[in-house]
Protein backbone atom coordinates (compact mmCIF):
# COMPACT_ATOMS: atom_id res chain seq x y z
CA UNK A 1 0.00 0.00 0.00
CA UNK A 2 0.86 3.57 -0.72
CA UNK A 3 1.99 5.83 1.68
CA UNK A 4 2.39 9.56 1.95
CA UNK A 5 3.83 11.54 4.72
CA UNK A 6 4.32 14.70 5.59
CA UNK A 7 6.30 15.56 9.12
CA UNK A 8 6.14 19.07 9.64
CA UNK A 9 2.62 19.52 11.06
CA UNK A 10 3.50 23.48 11.20
CA UNK A 11 5.77 25.93 9.41
CA UNK A 12 5.73 29.51 9.12
CA UNK A 13 7.59 32.00 7.06
CA UNK A 14 8.20 36.06 6.71
CA UNK A 15 6.47 37.43 3.90
CA UNK A 16 8.52 37.71 0.98
CA UNK A 17 11.27 34.56 2.07
CA UNK A 18 11.33 31.28 0.59
CA UNK A 19 9.83 27.98 2.73
CA UNK A 20 10.15 24.22 1.80
CA UNK A 21 7.79 21.70 3.00
CA UNK A 22 8.67 17.97 2.97
CA UNK A 23 7.05 14.88 1.74
CA UNK A 24 7.87 11.64 1.61
CA UNK A 25 6.34 8.42 0.11
CA UNK A 26 6.51 4.83 -0.07
CA UNK A 27 5.12 2.83 -3.12
CA UNK A 28 6.91 -0.28 -5.38
CA UNK A 29 5.13 1.47 -8.25
CA UNK A 30 7.54 3.28 -10.84
CA UNK A 31 5.43 5.15 -12.54
CA UNK A 32 2.95 7.48 -10.48
CA UNK A 33 1.93 10.97 -9.89
CA UNK A 34 2.69 13.73 -6.94
CA UNK A 35 0.68 16.19 -6.59
CA UNK A 36 0.74 19.39 -3.45
CA UNK A 37 -2.61 20.95 -3.17
CA UNK A 38 -3.21 23.89 -0.86
CA UNK A 39 -6.48 24.21 1.11
CA UNK A 40 -7.04 27.47 2.75
CA UNK A 41 -10.00 28.50 5.29
CA UNK A 42 -12.64 28.06 2.17
CA UNK A 43 -11.87 24.26 2.36
CA UNK A 44 -10.81 24.40 -1.32
CA UNK A 45 -8.75 22.05 -2.16
CA UNK A 46 -6.36 23.58 -4.92
CA UNK A 47 -3.83 21.90 -6.82
CA UNK A 48 -0.94 23.88 -6.97
CA UNK A 49 1.88 21.32 -8.70
CA UNK A 50 1.78 17.79 -10.52
CA UNK A 51 4.76 15.65 -10.74
CA UNK A 52 5.12 12.43 -12.83
CA UNK A 53 7.41 10.35 -11.86
CA UNK A 54 8.78 9.38 -15.01
CA UNK A 55 9.58 12.91 -15.73
CA UNK A 56 13.50 13.59 -14.32
CA UNK A 57 13.13 17.21 -14.82
CA UNK A 58 11.30 18.98 -10.94
CA UNK A 59 7.74 20.75 -11.88
CA UNK A 60 7.70 24.73 -11.41
CA UNK A 61 4.72 26.84 -11.28
CA UNK A 62 5.50 30.11 -11.04
CA UNK A 63 6.58 30.69 -7.15
CA UNK A 64 6.24 27.25 -6.92
CA UNK A 65 9.00 23.91 -7.43
CA UNK A 66 9.35 21.17 -6.20
CA UNK A 67 12.32 18.82 -5.60
CA UNK A 68 11.46 14.99 -6.80
CA UNK A 69 13.90 12.73 -5.82
CA UNK A 70 12.46 9.53 -7.22
CA UNK A 71 15.53 6.93 -5.25
CA UNK A 72 14.66 8.71 -2.10
CA UNK A 73 10.87 9.00 -2.72
CA UNK A 74 11.27 12.35 -1.40
CA UNK A 75 8.95 15.33 -3.02
CA UNK A 76 9.13 18.56 -1.42
CA UNK A 77 7.75 21.92 -2.24
CA UNK A 78 9.50 25.09 -2.26
CA UNK A 79 7.60 28.47 -2.06
CA UNK A 80 9.47 31.90 -3.00
CA UNK A 81 8.45 35.19 -2.25
CA UNK A 82 5.84 33.83 0.14
CA UNK A 83 3.04 35.90 0.30
CA UNK A 84 0.17 36.28 3.03
CA UNK A 85 -2.22 34.49 0.51
CA UNK A 86 0.31 31.33 0.78
CA UNK A 87 -1.41 30.80 4.64
CA UNK A 88 -3.09 27.81 4.22
CA UNK A 89 -2.62 23.96 4.60
CA UNK A 90 -0.58 22.18 2.11
CA UNK A 91 -1.26 18.15 1.20
CA UNK A 92 1.25 16.43 -0.75
CA UNK A 93 -0.74 13.17 -2.49
CA UNK A 94 0.36 10.41 -4.28
CA UNK A 95 -1.45 8.17 -7.37
CA UNK A 96 -0.49 4.91 -9.35
CA UNK A 97 -0.84 5.97 -13.27
CA UNK A 98 -3.63 3.88 -14.42
CA UNK A 99 -5.29 1.54 -12.50
CA UNK A 100 -7.00 2.93 -9.11
CA UNK A 101 -7.92 6.12 -9.17
CA UNK A 102 -7.47 7.13 -5.47
CA UNK A 103 -5.37 9.39 -4.26
CA UNK A 104 -3.41 8.95 -1.12
CA UNK A 105 -2.89 12.21 0.94
CA UNK A 106 -0.59 13.20 3.54
CA UNK A 107 -1.80 14.62 6.78
CA UNK A 108 -0.93 18.10 5.90
CA UNK A 109 1.22 21.21 7.03
CA UNK A 110 -0.39 24.20 8.47
CA UNK A 111 1.76 27.06 6.81
CA UNK A 112 1.33 30.60 8.04
CA UNK A 113 3.18 33.46 6.04
CA UNK A 114 3.39 36.48 8.46
CA UNK A 115 3.55 39.97 7.50
CA UNK B 1 -17.39 28.02 -15.90
CA UNK B 2 -19.00 26.35 -12.91
CA UNK B 3 -16.81 24.52 -10.50
CA UNK B 4 -18.04 21.39 -8.62
CA UNK B 5 -20.13 22.39 -6.21
CA UNK B 6 -21.66 20.68 -3.12
CA UNK B 7 -24.58 21.16 -0.54
CA UNK B 8 -25.11 21.65 2.56
CA UNK B 9 -22.26 23.72 3.15
CA UNK B 10 -22.63 22.72 7.01
CA UNK B 11 -24.58 20.12 7.97
CA UNK B 12 -25.22 19.17 11.90
CA UNK B 13 -27.40 16.15 12.86
CA UNK B 14 -28.15 13.79 15.72
CA UNK B 15 -26.25 10.53 16.31
CA UNK B 16 -28.45 7.73 14.59
CA UNK B 17 -30.08 9.84 12.00
CA UNK B 18 -29.52 9.60 8.04
CA UNK B 19 -27.85 12.78 6.45
CA UNK B 20 -27.59 12.86 2.25
CA UNK B 21 -24.54 15.32 0.21
CA UNK B 22 -24.72 16.18 -2.32
CA UNK B 23 -22.27 16.73 -5.19
CA UNK B 24 -22.52 18.76 -8.28
CA UNK B 25 -19.57 17.76 -10.75
CA UNK B 26 -18.67 19.80 -13.45
CA UNK B 27 -20.14 19.86 -16.53
CA UNK B 28 -18.87 17.39 -19.03
CA UNK B 29 -16.82 15.61 -16.47
CA UNK B 30 -17.80 11.83 -16.26
CA UNK B 31 -15.43 10.88 -13.38
CA UNK B 32 -17.35 11.79 -9.68
CA UNK B 33 -15.07 10.97 -6.31
CA UNK B 34 -16.09 11.01 -2.44
CA UNK B 35 -13.43 12.05 0.27
CA UNK B 36 -13.56 12.70 3.38
CA UNK B 37 -11.24 14.65 5.83
CA UNK B 38 -11.31 14.44 9.23
CA UNK B 39 -9.79 16.98 11.70
CA UNK B 40 -6.08 17.49 11.51
CA UNK B 41 -6.07 14.71 8.31
CA UNK B 42 -5.23 14.26 4.75
CA UNK B 43 -8.15 13.66 2.70
CA UNK B 44 -9.07 9.48 2.58
CA UNK B 45 -11.05 7.71 -0.33
CA UNK B 46 -14.20 6.74 -0.30
CA UNK B 47 -15.48 6.16 -3.59
CA UNK B 48 -15.23 6.70 -7.26
CA UNK B 49 -17.57 6.77 -10.46
CA UNK B 50 -16.80 6.85 -13.72
CA UNK B 51 -19.69 7.09 -16.45
CA UNK B 52 -22.18 4.21 -16.81
CA UNK B 53 -19.01 1.56 -14.84
CA UNK B 54 -19.85 -0.03 -11.79
CA UNK B 55 -18.62 2.60 -9.06
CA UNK B 56 -15.18 1.70 -7.39
CA UNK B 57 -16.86 1.31 -3.51
CA UNK B 58 -13.34 0.08 -1.83
CA UNK B 59 -13.09 2.99 0.03
CA UNK B 60 -16.22 2.84 1.73
CA UNK B 61 -15.69 2.58 5.58
CA UNK B 62 -18.93 0.70 6.34
CA UNK B 63 -22.17 -0.46 5.57
CA UNK B 64 -23.45 2.65 6.59
CA UNK B 65 -22.48 4.67 3.94
CA UNK B 66 -23.58 4.53 0.68
CA UNK B 67 -23.27 6.68 -2.79
CA UNK B 68 -25.35 7.25 -5.92
CA UNK B 69 -24.98 9.23 -9.18
CA UNK B 70 -27.87 9.49 -10.69
CA UNK B 71 -27.75 10.30 -14.77
CA UNK B 72 -24.20 10.18 -14.89
CA UNK B 73 -23.70 13.67 -13.22
CA UNK B 74 -25.38 14.81 -9.96
CA UNK B 75 -24.04 12.72 -6.76
CA UNK B 76 -25.49 11.71 -3.35
CA UNK B 77 -23.59 10.38 -0.55
CA UNK B 78 -25.81 8.86 1.97
CA UNK B 79 -24.83 7.77 5.50
CA UNK B 80 -27.14 6.32 7.94
CA UNK B 81 -27.45 5.71 11.59
CA UNK B 82 -24.67 8.23 11.97
CA UNK B 83 -22.24 7.99 15.00
CA UNK B 84 -19.60 10.52 16.65
CA UNK B 85 -17.07 9.55 14.42
CA UNK B 86 -18.96 10.44 10.94
CA UNK B 87 -18.05 14.13 11.93
CA UNK B 88 -15.45 15.66 8.86
CA UNK B 89 -15.07 16.90 6.17
CA UNK B 90 -17.14 15.14 2.78
CA UNK B 91 -14.98 16.64 -0.12
CA UNK B 92 -16.22 15.75 -4.09
CA UNK B 93 -13.72 16.13 -7.34
CA UNK B 94 -15.01 15.41 -10.90
CA UNK B 95 -12.34 15.02 -13.50
CA UNK B 96 -12.76 13.82 -17.25
CA UNK B 97 -13.07 10.38 -17.97
CA UNK B 98 -8.79 8.77 -17.93
CA UNK B 99 -7.85 12.31 -16.56
CA UNK B 100 -7.64 11.08 -12.73
CA UNK B 101 -4.80 12.80 -12.41
CA UNK B 102 -6.85 16.70 -12.94
CA UNK B 103 -9.11 16.82 -10.34
CA UNK B 104 -10.78 19.69 -9.33
CA UNK B 105 -12.55 19.73 -5.62
CA UNK B 106 -15.41 21.16 -4.08
CA UNK B 107 -16.04 23.19 -1.20
CA UNK B 108 -16.86 20.51 0.96
CA UNK B 109 -19.78 19.58 3.68
CA UNK B 110 -18.89 19.78 6.95
CA UNK B 111 -20.53 17.30 8.50
CA UNK B 112 -20.93 17.57 12.45
CA UNK B 113 -22.73 14.24 14.31
CA UNK B 114 -23.95 15.71 17.99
Amino acid sequence: AQTVTQSQPEMSVQEAETVTLSCTYDTSENNYYLFWYKQPPSRQMILVIRQEAYKQQNATENRFSVNFQKAAKSFSLKISDSQLGDTAMYFCAFMKHGGSNDMRFGAGTRLTVKP
Amino acid sequence: GAGVSQSPSNKVTEKGKDVELRCDPISGHTALYWYRQSLGQGLEFLIYFQGNSAPDKSGLPSDRFSAERTGGSVSTLTIQRTQQEDSAVYLCASSFRGRAYEQYFGPGTRLTVT
